[in-house]
C-alpha cells in the first residue's frame, strides 16, 4: 500500500470547518484513499473513502485532487467531540482487510 | 446491532506468562483483524482471519498466534510475554471485502 503524509497536529476553532490534509503521491490507480479516526481510548472509527471523486456523508467530506496524489478530509462544522487522531489511508480493496496506519493528525477543536 | 466486543478490557501479567484475548465479532461479519497500538509504533497490523483461516499476517514473531472459531469469534494468544508486548490490543470485523471496518474497544494490556 502507499505510504501517506500527513500533519502531526492541528487546531480548529468550534463551529468551523476542520481541513485535514494528506498526501499520497505514491498512490496506484487501483488504491483507495480511506479516512479514520481515534477518539482518545477508543478503537479507530471509520469516516469515509474514495477512488477519485469527491465524496460526502453524514460526517464528513472527502476532496481528491484530480491526479490523486493529495487529499482533503473537511469536517464542514467541528465540534468538540471530533477531537481526535485522524488517520488516511490508501489502500487496494481486495480479499485482505488489513489498514496500513501511519501516525495521523492530532486534531484539537477547541471552544 | 450490537458492535465488536473484546475482552477482557483490562489485563496485567507478569513476564514469562502467557495471555488470551478474546474478540466477538458484529453478527454476519467472517473477517477478524487484530492489531497492536503502542505509543512508540503506533497502530500495527497482527493478523486476520476469515472463515477461520488466517489470510494474512503482519511482521510479528511466532510468540503471536491467533484463531478464528467456526462462529466466527476470535482469539489471540500471546506466549512467554515481554515488557515491550505492553500495548492495546484492538480487534476489528468487517464483511467480506468490505469498504469499512468496525474496531473494538480494545484489551489494554500490562506486562510487569
Amino acid at each position: 500500500d502507499a505510504k501517506t503524509t500527513q500533519p502531526p497536529s492541528m487546531d480548529c476553532a468550534e463551529g468551523r470547518a476542520a481541513n485535514l490534509p494528506c498526501n499520497h503521491s505514491t498512490i496506484s490507480g487501483n488504491e483507495y484513499v480511506y479516512w479514520y479516526r481515534q477518539i482518545h481510548s477508543q478503537g479507530p472509527q471509520y469516516i469515509i473513502h474514495g477512488l477519485k471523486n469527491n465524496e460526502t456523508n453524514e460526517m464528513a467530506s472527502l476532496i481528491i485532487t484530480e491526479d490523486r496524489k493529495s487529499s482533503t478530509l473537511i469536517l464542514p462544522h467541528a465540534t468538540l467531540r471530533d477531537t481526535a487522531v485522524y488517520y488516511c489511508i490508501v489502500r487496494v480493496i481486495s480479499g485482505y482487510s488489513t489498514l496500513t496506519f501511519g501516525k495521523g493528525t492530532m486534531l484539537l477543536v477547541s471552544p | 446491532k450490537a458492535g465488536v466486543t473484546q475482552t477482557p478490557r483490562y489485563l496485567i501479567k507478569t513476564r514469562g506468562q502467557q495471555v488470551t484475548l478474546s474478540c466477538s465479532p458484529i453478527s454476519g461479519h467472517r473477517s477478524v483483524s487484530w492489531y497492536q497500538q503502542t505509543p512508540g509504533q503506533g497502530l500495527q497490523f497482527l493478523f486476520e482471519y476469515f472463515s477461520e483461516t488466517q489470510r494474512n499476517k503482519g511482521n510479528f514473531p511466532g510468540r503471536f498466534s491467533g484463531r478464528q472459531f467456526s462462529n466466527s469469534r476470535s482469539e489471540m494468544n500471546v506466549s512467554t510475554l515481554e515488557l515491550g508486548d505492553s500495548a492495546l490490543y484492538l480487534c476489528a470485523s468487517s464483511l467480506e471485502t468490505s469498504n469499512e471496518q468496525f474496531f473494538g474497544p480494545g484489551t489494554r494490556l500490562t506486562v510487569l
